[in-house]
């Protein structure tokens, strides 16, 4: 079955540090998603991305938040300069066409020193 | 803004009892609800769609719109089932976007 993989699945990064957390969608999916953890707490939505731009984002994905798709096949969320509250997990996800074939991948733990 | 409740933190049941996972909404369109597992750290993975009105792993959900709400439910509880369950909704203007509930921890002792 395919998975949408992330990498690193643990990074540890000092504040104000930049960090970029990658994901491989499912290579047919055209929508991809970044959400967050933070310990305790709900899974929260990040942004949505389809044909290469930014179809929605939330309140927490500021200007330091930033994602690409730099080669047609891997997903990247940058953070320009951590903060301790960044700290959380991300989890990719991708599906075909809206919710068709929606899948997370297992995520990347990030803590921020 | 839509907002999913799910108002129990911890659920312990005993093997081969019951269980409901309470979940609420609220949207004023037709939103499309689904559960999501979790197991020990493991990765989100689909349980039940409420479109597809299925049975997976032996739980149902129906959703009551009067009610708001999409409950969870299975008979006979199995230790397997001891985890992470959220409820999340899609609304019909947010093309693929997801909205949590806190999530429900489910411990099934023998």
């Amino acid at each position: 079955e395919p998975e949408v993989t992330q990498t690193p699945s643990h990074q540890v990064t000092q504040m104000g540090q930049e960090v970029i957390l990658r994901c491989v969608p499912i290579s047919n999916h055209l929508y991809f998603y970044w959400y967050r953890q933070i310990l305790g707490q709900k899974v929260e939505f990040l942004v949505s991305f389809y044909n290469n731009e930014i179809s929605e984002k939330s309140e927490i994905f500021d200007d330091q938040f930033s994602v690409e798709r730099p080669d047609g096949s891997n997903f990247t969320l940058k953070i320009r300069s951590t903060k301790l509250e960044d700290s959380a997990m991300y989890f990719c996800a991708s599906s075909f066409g809206g919710l068709t074939g929606y899948t997370f991948g297992s995520g990347t733990r990030l803590t921020v020193v | 803004a839509q907002r999913v409740t799910q108002p129990e933190k911890l659920l312990s049941v005993f093997k081969g009892a019951p269980v409901e996972l309470k979940c609420n909404y609220s949207y004023s369109g037709s939103p499309e609800l689904f559960w999501y597992v979790q197991y020990s750290r493991q990765r989100l993975q689909l349980l039940l769609r409420h479109i597809s009105r299925e049975s997976i792993k032996g739980f149902t959900a129906d959703l009551n719109k009067g009610e708001t709400s999409f409950h969870l439910k299975k008979p006979f509880a199995q230790e397997e089932d001891s985890a992470m369950y959220y409820c999340a909704l899609s609304a019909t203007d947010s093309w693929g976007k997801l909205q949590f509930g806190a999530g429900t921890q489910v411990v099934v002792t023998p």
